[in-house]
């Protein structure tokens, strides 16, 4: 079975400051798919970004950039200089390749209060 | 581009009632997921459609089914509501690829009473 556990539930930081959420998931499988989505109070999920279990080269994308570790089962997301926009529940969700379907399995979520 | 559309976006029902939840995806999508999202947890996997038929689903009871039309859009119904059954319902679409990301929309929230 899989699993995804985020141990923050809230963090709270002044504007500018960095933002790092833990992800820590577990599957038997060797191939699947891990992503970050965010959730603004109008309760809409927005996908941010994906990485697949083969590719552990961590990448920065924007204000966004994140740390894969296989051998850890680890998949951190930072917002760097973070801006009061960037207040809202986030996600860390892992994907299993099966035959038919794709079903993500979510954490509990970190919310990020971001205070000017 | 319109993105994932649902209705209605508040909905109150008392138990033992019925309700129908209603998803149109975004522009060229054709697979359409449901989840259910309680307050203050993660969204939890219900089913997903795909050529109208579903094609894998949750640990979730019978009570909960669905519908994909020919357009794609779908239906959530939900029987014999219970008060655990209140919480965010979100509709998701995406491509038929097993690693398109899924978008959503702005779910319709529920509650039992």
């Amino acid at each position: 079975a899989q699993k995804v556990t985020q141990a923050q539930t809230e963090i709270s930081v002044v504007e500018k400051e960095d933002v790092t959420l833990d992800c820590v998931y577990e599957t038997r499988d060797t191939t699947y798919y891990l992503f970050w989505y965010k959730q603004p109070p109008s309760g809409e999920l927005v996908f941010l970004i994906r990485r697949n279990s083969f590719d552990e080269q961590n990448e920065i994308s924007g204000r966004y950039s994140w740390n894969f570790q296989k051998s850890t089962s680890s998949f951190n997301f930072t917002i760097t200089a973070s801006q009061v926009v960037d207040s809202a529940v986030y996600f860390c969700a892992l994907l299993m390749i099966k035959a038919a379907g794709n079903k993500l399995t979510f954490g509990g979520g970190t919310r990020v209060l971001v205070k000017p | 581009d319109a993105g994932v559309t649902q209705s209605p976006t508040h909905l109150i029902k008392t138990r033992g009632q019925q309700v129908t939840l209603r998803c149109s995806p975004k522009s060229g999508h054709d697979t359409v997921s449901w989840y259910q999202q309680a307050l203050g947890q993660g969204p939890q996997f219900i089913f997903q459609y795909y050529e109208e038929e579903e094609r894998q689903r949750g640990n979730f009871p019978d009570r909960f089914s669905g519908h994909q039309f020919p357009n794609y859009s779908s239906e959530l119904n939900v029987n014999a509501l219970l008060l655990g059954d209140s919480a965010l319902y979100l509709c998701a679409s995406s491509t038929p690829s097993y690693n398109s990301p899924l978008h959503f929309g702005n779910g319709t929230r529920l509650t039992v009473t």
